[in-house]
């Protein structure tokens, strides 16, 4: 099992311009999240999904927009990138329950520079 | 909204010697987590702690539920190069349909060999 994958690993952006990350789990988790880290910060929740087409927002969701389509994918949206976006992107998935330690299997990240 | 205070934010540490790091909050939570992240990669799950007063080991790594249900510690003995990374601590309230995780913003590990 190859976990959870993030497409692309680093990506450098204009301002304006938009973008979609990509992230991929083949453990059949049905919950999947977004976070995003900043230097000197934990991880921020942006956005998050409890199943395949819904979605919810997070901590911090503003100027981003996700889709859940397949229950294996989960997308993240920048549609005007902004250079305050500028941070490392990380996907996450768990299983709902069944397990006591509802532990999130995180993705390598992706990270993305704003100029 | 609720927060993590973490501390210490850095500790640069001799091979060999033990560590400690805390968290703390004003809220109450059901669950503790322990993540650690390694450069470059994202966080992986080390502890979990369910319980009140929990005292739970993992090889060199112990850490503890405190009885107020606000805060908890995480040692390290006995400290090895591999050790270096982010360290975070995470809170949640578990039976929540999002499982959502909070972090406190890490305490960085540095060993010297």
């Amino acid at each position: 099992n190859a976990g959870v994958t993030q497409t692309p690993k680093f990506r450098v952006l204009k301002t304006g311009q938009s973008m979609t990350l990509l992230c991929a789990q083949d453990m059949n988790h049905e919950y999947m999240y977004w976070y995003r880290q900043d230097p000197g910060m934990g991880l921020r929740l942006i956005h998050y999904s409890v199943g395949e087409g819904t979605t919810a927002k997070g901590e911090v969701p503003d100027g981003y927009n996700v889709s859940r389509l397949k229950k294996q994918n989960f997308l993240l949206g920048l549609e005007s990138a902004a250079p305050s976006q500028t941070s490392v992107y990380f996907c996450a998935s768990r299983t709902p329950s069944g397990s006591p330690y509802n532990e999130q299997f995180f993705g390598p990240g992706t990270r993305l520079t704003v100029l | 909204g609720q927060q993590l205070n973490q501390s210490p934010q850095s500790m640069f540490i001799q091979e060999g010697e033990d560590v400690s790091m805390n968290c703390t909050s004003s809220s109450i939570f059901n669950t503790w987590l322990w993540y650690k992240q390694d450069p470059g990669e994202g966080p992986v799950l080390l502890i979990a702690l369910y319980k009140a007063g929990e005292l739970t080991s993992n090889g060199r790594l112990t850490a503890q539920f405190g009885i107020t249900r606000k805060d908890s510690f995480l040692n390290i003995s006995a400290s090895i190069p591999s050790d270096v990374g982010i360290y975070f601590c995470v809170s949640m309230n578990y039976g929540g349909s999002q499982g959502n995780l909070i972090f406190g913003k890490g305490t960085k590990l540095s060993v010297k060999p």
